[in-house]
């Protein structure tokens, strides 16, 4: 199988507060993971992707310190948004992409959904 | 860079009548190319993936989709849909040559209605 996890699945914060999202492969090792954005009735845009051991790669318009990533482990990685503001309420996804697999392969967690009071 | 078009938003259909969702891409260099659905409040599920040989390829679900690398799309059909088939299905791509990045179509709405 190829299970991945996140947690919490939804969570409610105050502004100005910071919220850590984490996304786990259960039965698989990740070399690469990948944080999406999700906002209603629209597709996924890419934030980051991030290796094991190494330092997240942003897409153009993230900004790297408002959301932090850490992929310490080959089975973990976490978003943390920091002092979080009614804009970044959204639907948050992550995956993981196996270890050495050469189809480009992503599966997907099951999401986790911010709102910013 | 490779983009994705899914030109319908929305694609209401009665139970148990055939359905195409449509799916355009432009790319430079080759690509795997996917279909993913999403149920609500839902993380997505690969539903169906294209990464060589046969063109046609086919769901556990019902679910087939055909490559056609001369009018570059990936559409997605069923004969027969089901009201559990509603959802919002994804199309996306992404390149062969590594990178990994995916890059998705902005979703279509399958309501399946009695």
């Amino acid at each position: 199988g190829a299970v991945v996890s996140q947690h919490p699945s939804w969570v409610i914060c105050k502004s100005g507060t910071s919220v850590k999202i984490e996304c786990r492969s259960l039965d698989f090792q990740a070399t690469t993971m990948f944080w999406y954005r999700q906002f209603p009735k629209q597709s996924l845009m890419l934030m980051a992707t991030s290796n094991e051991g190494s330092k997240a790669t942003y897409e153009q318009g993230v900004e790297k310190d408002k959301f932090l990533i850490n992929h310490a482990s080959l089975t973990l990685s976490t978003l943390t948004v920091t002092s979080a503001h009614p804009e970044d309420s959204s639907f948050y996804i992550c995956s993981a992409r196996k270890r050495a697999r050469s189809s480009n392969e992503q599966f997907f967690g099951p999401g986790t959904r911010l709102t910013v009071l | 860079a490779q983009s994705v078009t899914q030109l319908d938003s929305q694609v209401p259909v009665f139970e148990e009548a055939p359905v195409e969702l449509r799916c355009n891409y432009s790319s430079s260099v080759s690509v795997y190319l996917f279909w993913y659905v999403q149920y609500p409040n839902q993380g997505l599920q690969l539903l169906l993936k294209y990464l060589s040989g046969s063109t046609l390829v086919e769901s556990i679900n019902g679910f087939e989709a055909e490559f056609n690398k001369s009018q570059t799309s990936f559409h997605l059909r069923k004969p027969s849909v089901h009201i559990s088939d509603t959802a919002e299905y994804f199309c996306a791509v992404s390149p062969t040559g590594g990178g990994n990045k995916l890059t998705f179509g902005t979703g279509t709405q399958l309501k399946v209605e009695l």
